[in-house]
């Protein structure tokens, strides 16, 4: 079945504690990205990556970083979360940027205490 | 940068109702996406619908890329399709990002 699969779904840490959320998608999709969703700002882009090795910032970058080794995988880190991190984030990936349908991950439900 | 506007904000429909929502932007855009989110937060596709019509069960939606509007129709509504419809769309000329409205939230009642 073709589908991008995040992990963790849901996450409760600590302020300043290094973590992860993978994303993997099976579908050979060159273009991917990250968005998180708060009440009242909606869905907003971090980060997304053309192709492998090739990452650049979306809206709301500070605070993240992303890595793309493998076409597959996209991995959001966030290196000294803060509580203003809480958030829905989600994974999502297409074909190509512009004119392709993109298809989103489960989602992951962070909160940073 | 691009706005996306859906209306109305909020609709509460009995079981078996039919509805609409729209979608309007300000800009061309090259993907336009209709998305469920449902009560546990996961957004599930719908209708990716640059232009044209496209029909999927009790569901179909239209855009009509020139006038930069979408609608969406959701005939004999159930229970389950309770939760925010988004449209997100991804301008002509500046791409790289879904730009998303603020979304409908319906709730279907028996």
């Amino acid at each position: 079945e073709a589908q991008v699969t995040q992990n963790p779904r849901y996450l409760i840490t600590v302020t300043g504690k290094k973590l992860t959320v993978t994303c993997s998608q099976n579908m050979n999709h060159e273009y991917m990205s990250w968005y998180r969703q708060d009440p009242g700002l909606g869905l907003r882009q971090i980060y997304y990556s053309m192709n492998v090795e090739v990452t650049d910032k979306g809206d709301v970058p500070e605070g993240y970083k992303v890595s793309r080794k493998e076409k597959r995988n996209f991995p959001l880190i966030l290196e000294s979360p803060s509580p203003n991190q809480t958030s829905l984030y989600f994974c999502a990936s297409s074909l190509s940027s512009g004119t392709l349908e993109a298809f989103f991950g489960q989602g992951t439900r962070l909160t940073v205490v | 940068g691009i706005q996306v506007e859906q209306s109305p904000p909020d609709l509460i429909l009995q079981e078996g109702a039919n509805s609409t929502l729209r979608c309007n932007f300000s800009d061309s855009v090259n993907n336009l996406q209709w998305f469920h989110q449902n009560p546990w937060g996961q957004l599930i596709n719908l209708f990716y619908i640059p232009s044209g019509t496209k029909q999927n069960g009790r569901l179909s939606a239209t855009t009509v890329a020139t006038e930069r509007y979408s609608l969406l129709y959701i005939s004999s509504s159930q229970t389950t399709d309770s939760g925010v419809y988004f449209c997100a769309v991804e301008p002509s000329n500046s791409g790289y990002a879904l730009n998303f409205g603020k979304g409908t939230s319906l709730l279907v009642t028996p």
